[in-house]
């Protein structure tokens, strides 16, 4: 089982709603990542925080929108998202974000866009 | 920026034989080079990885190696098994730089 927990397993929603991705690590790990996977395709990154602040946003649209409240937690707020979001959304921790430790990866949330 | 080019993009092998998967990098200055496995509704997997100061490392029927000179690391998994197909992703990142970079991964079918 992997230490990287994320919620929901799967989500459905309309293009007006507004929902939220969950992302819960306990290893201590103060570097937590957002990546979005489309099929057969490599995991593209979204967001990087360190230390709680934001550190990386690699020029995504404002219709997501992270949070990190703690240390442990990540959020991923959506609304008003758009049919090609439909993806796997990934997140991952690790030590610090130096790219030299090594990223510890969820199960991912599947998110479909109607 | 960093690319890693990945091949093959599928390999099939029959059960008990070896794989062998490469990546090459672009960026000399990489200085690690982690290897993910995903199955199929998971996410990826750390399964190996290497740092620019070791030329190889070994876990039980996985490796990985290093060529810092022709820039290329590979996997190989010997002894292979049907719960090892999945697809696998190299990366590599620069200490200097803030990410990975992904290979376009292998999808690895293990025929009993």
């Amino acid at each position: 089982d992997t230490e990287v927990t994320q919620t929901p397993k799967h989500l459905v929603m309309g293009m007006t709603n507004k929902k939220s991705l969950k992302c819960e690590q306990h290893m201590g790990h103060r570097a937590m990542y957002w990546y979005k996977q489309k099929a057969k395709k490599p995991p593209e990154l979204m967001f990087v925080y360190s230390y709680e602040k934001l550190s990386i946003n690699e020029s995504v649209p404002s219709r997501f929108s992270p949070e990190c409240p703690n240390s442990s937690l990540l959020n991923l707020h959506l609304h008003a998202l758009q049919p090609e979001d439909s993806a796997l959304y990934l997140c991952a921790s690790s030590q610090d974000n130096s790219p030299l430790w090594p990223q510890h990866f969820g199960d991912g949330t599947r998110l479909s866009i109607l | 920026g960093e690319n890693v080019e990945q091949h093959p993009s599928t390999l099939s092998v029959q059960e008990g034989d070896s794989a062998v998967i490469k990546c090459t990098y672009s960026d000399s200055a990489s200085n690690y080079f982690p290897w993910y496995k995903q199955e199929l509704g998971k996410g990826p997997q750390l399964i190996i990885d290497i740092r620019s100061n070791v030329g190889e490392k070994k876990d039980q029927r996985i490796a990985v190696t290093l060529n810092k000179t022709a820039k290329h690391f590979s996997l190989h998994i010997t002894e292979t098994q049907p719960e090892d197909s999945a697809v696998y992703f190299c990366a590599a990142s620069l200490g200097s730089a803030r990410q990975l970079t992904f290979g376009s991964g292998t999808q690895l079918t293990v025929l009993p």
